[in-house]
């Protein structure tokens, strides 16, 4: 079944505590990203990686570290958290195209990891 | 800066009562808008993408249309099940292959 992991679903910690979400994905896609969702402010890309040691920052980059040494992991780190990084995060992978109007095909995304900083 | 703006945020409809979502859009050169449906606790679910003006595409009750500024996602004869939360996304070259989504609109069905 194509599917997009993540794990923990769930983690409460306290401030400055370094943490990683895993994301692994079973299509063999190029592209991989990750995006936080809040009430009001919709779904924002932190980052995305096109390929293997291929990242780059999305629209809220701060706080957060990530590496692509594999095609299907694209793990999403948190050196030193804080409260306002207390979100739902998801991880969303597809295949790129270079011969479309659109660069990206259906974007997959994992179930969510739902993260409070203490 | 590319915006996506959703209209209305909630929608309550009774089943069979058909209504349309909004999804107005700035982009400096469309490369695709997307429309996701995503239910609580879970991660979005593709339903459509359009890449021009004028382009529709059907799946189910769902029918979603393009224009150069917009794009409706129309349900018609809704059921229960249509509830969710539906999403709009574009995606412009010069953001690169960054998708900008909009805030979303709860919908509600009731039997």
């Amino acid at each position: 079944e194509a599917q997009v992991t993540q794990n923990p679903r769930y983690l409460i910690t306290v401030t400055g505590k370094k943490l990683t979400v895993t994301c692994s994905q079973n299509m063999n896609h190029e592209y991989m990203s990750w995006y936080r969702q809040d009430p009001g402010l919709g779904l924002r890309q932190i980052y995305y990686s096109m390929n293997v040691e291929v990242t780059d920052k999305g629209d809220v980059p701060e706080g957060y570290k990530v590496s692509r040494k594999e095609k299907r992991n694209f793990p999403l780190i948190l050196e030193s958290p804080s409260p306002n990084q207390t979100s739902l995060y998801f991880c969303a992978s597809s295949n790129l195209r270079s011969n479309r109007l659109a660069a990206q095909e259906t974007q997959y995304f994992g179930p969510g990891t739902r993260l409070l900083v203490l | 800066e590319d915006q996506v703006t959703q209209s209305p945020e909630a929608l309550r409809l009774q089943e069979g009562e058909s209504s349309s979502l909004n999804c107005s859009y700035t982009v400096s050169g469309l490369r695709g808008l997307f429309w996701y449906r995503q239910d609580p606790g879970k991660g979005p679910e593709f339903l459509f993408t359009l890449y021009s003006a004028g382009e529709e595409k059907e799946k189910e009750r769902l029918k979603a249309t393009l224009t150069k500024k917009e794009s409706f996602l129309h349900i018609t004869a809704p059921k229960p099940e249509d509830s969710a939360t539906y999403l709009c996304a574009v995606q412009a070259p010069a953001a690169g292959n960054k998708l900008t989504f909009g805030g979303g609109t709860r919908v509600l069905v009731k039997p």
